[in-house]
This record gives structure tokens, C-alpha cells and sequence, in this order.
């Protein structure tokens, strides 16, 4: 089945810029997103990539697809308290119903 | 747009009771629902997929009879936990797709709900 890996914690100074890293291994994805959550709620989209793009910004949101290598990545740009969170990547298959998620990668900012 | 909603937010039960989770999409009409169950400091694991109007299609190892899902409207699911146990308690979270958002593939989920089976 599908997999998809995250590092499971991330910690970086108020400031800085934070960048979370997920491989996944079905190359027929057709969408790759992000979801952020903070604790005890729900998951709440970030952003998406399609498949045919290798690039996508969205205000301090980067998004980089590597395709050929099946690498994602999310870079926060001067991160914030707020954006301690837990992130998951995830990903759709083409031709499949649901989602298939990273473990999660836990971001920490000291302040 | 795309919100998505969950009654109740959290829930304690005695063991052996049934406890039904609503989901709603609010502002488009959810053609799939998808329910997912996450344990602590875990990723999310999908349970089952539910179109509108039609049996729900459950994950492998997920027991059909004891999480009955109902999705009678486009804008409604339910998921009951039928005669829970401890072992049931966790947080359920329900996801919508569907149409008159601007990404149709995209899931957007609702803030969970806490069970907890004493």
C-alpha cells in the first residue's frame, strides 16, 4: 500500500524559517497537501500541490514537489509560536476515494 | 467556505452504551464522507468512506457492525459507536468532498470528537 514518512519533530527558533520533509511512494498521485494540528483539534488545510507542479506559494507557504524523487516539502517562512503545531502530509492517489497521511512531523518554536 | 462541523466535540460514555458522532458539511454539499480515527501522538487512520445515499465502504479490520455510518443526506453523516468499550475511546475525526467548493478532490475536516468509554 501507500507510504508516506515524516520526521516526527521539528524545532527551530521564533524567526527562522522551518522546512518539513515527507516522501510518499505512489507516483500516481494526482494531489499532495498539507494539513496543520493543534492540540486537541482537528486538521485544517494548509495547502495542495498538483501533481504536474514542482512549486507553489501561498504568503510565508512554500510548497516544493519533487516528483521524480516522490519528495515534498513545506517551508514556513519567519516562523511564529502560532505555528506550533503537528503537520501531515498527505496524499491522493489518482483513482482512489481517501487520503493517505505521513505520521505527522510535531513543530516546536522557541520563542 | 468548505466548513465543516462535528456534534458532539466530546463525549464520555459508560461501556456498553452507543454513542453517535455527527458530521456536517455547512456550507457545500459533502457527495463523500470520509470518518478517520487517530490515538494519541498517531496519524490519522481512515475507517470508511461514505457516498451520499449509498453503504458505507469500511477500511480492512474495521468492524462494519459495531461503527454503523449513515449518510442519508448531502450534508449529513453519522457514525455510531455501538456498544463501546475502552478500547473504542479516541479521537474521531469526519472529512467532506464535494461539490460547489472550489477543489472537488480536496478533503476538509471537521475539529473532531473526543470519546472517551469508561
Amino acid at each position: 500500500g501507500e507510504d508516506v514518512e515524516q520526521s516526527l519533530f521539528l524545532s527551530v527558533r521564533e524567526g527562522d524559517s522551518s522546512v518539513i520533509n515527507c516522501t510518499y511512494t505512489d507516483s500516481s498521485s494526482t494531489y499532495l497537501y498539507w494539513y496543520k494540528q493543534e492540540p486537541g483539534a482537528g486538521l485544517q488545510l494548509l495547502t495542495y500541490i498538483f501533481s504536474n507542479m514542482d512549486m507553489k506559494q501561498d504568503q510565508r507557504l512554500t510548497v516544493l514537489l519533487n516528483k521524480k524523487d516522490k519528495h515534498l516539502s513545506l517551508r514556513i517562512a519567519d516562523t511564529q509560536t502560532g505555528d506550533s503545531a503537528i503537520y501531515f502530509c498527505a496524499e491522493g492517489p489518482a483513482g482512489a476515494n481517501n487520503l493517505f497521511f505521513g505520521t505527522g512531523t510535531r513543530l516546536t518554536v522557541i520563542p | 467556505g468548505a466548513v465543516v462541523s462535528q456534534h458532539p466535540s466530546w463525549v464520555i460514555c459508560k461501556s456498553g452504551t452507543s454513542v453517535k458522532i455527527e458530521c456536517r458539511s455547512l456550507d457545500f454539499q459533502a457527495t463523500t464522507m470520509f470518518w478517520y480515527r487517530q490515538f494519541p501522538k498517531q496519524s490519522l487512520m481512515l475507517m470508511a468512506t461514505s457516498n451520499e445515499g449509498s453503504k458505507a465502504t469500511y477500511e480492512q479490520g474495521v468492524e462494519k457492525d459495531k461503527f454503523l455510518i449513515n449518510h442519508a443526506s448531502l450534508t449529513l453523516s453519522t457514525l455510531t459507536v455501538t456498544s463501546a468499550h475502552p478500547e473504542d475511546s479516541s479521537f474521531y475525526i469526519c472529512s467532506a468532498r464535494g461539490q460547489g467548493i472550489a477543489t472537488q478532490e480536496t478533503q476538509y475536516f471537521g475539529p473532531g470528537t473526543r470519546l472517551l468509554v469508561l
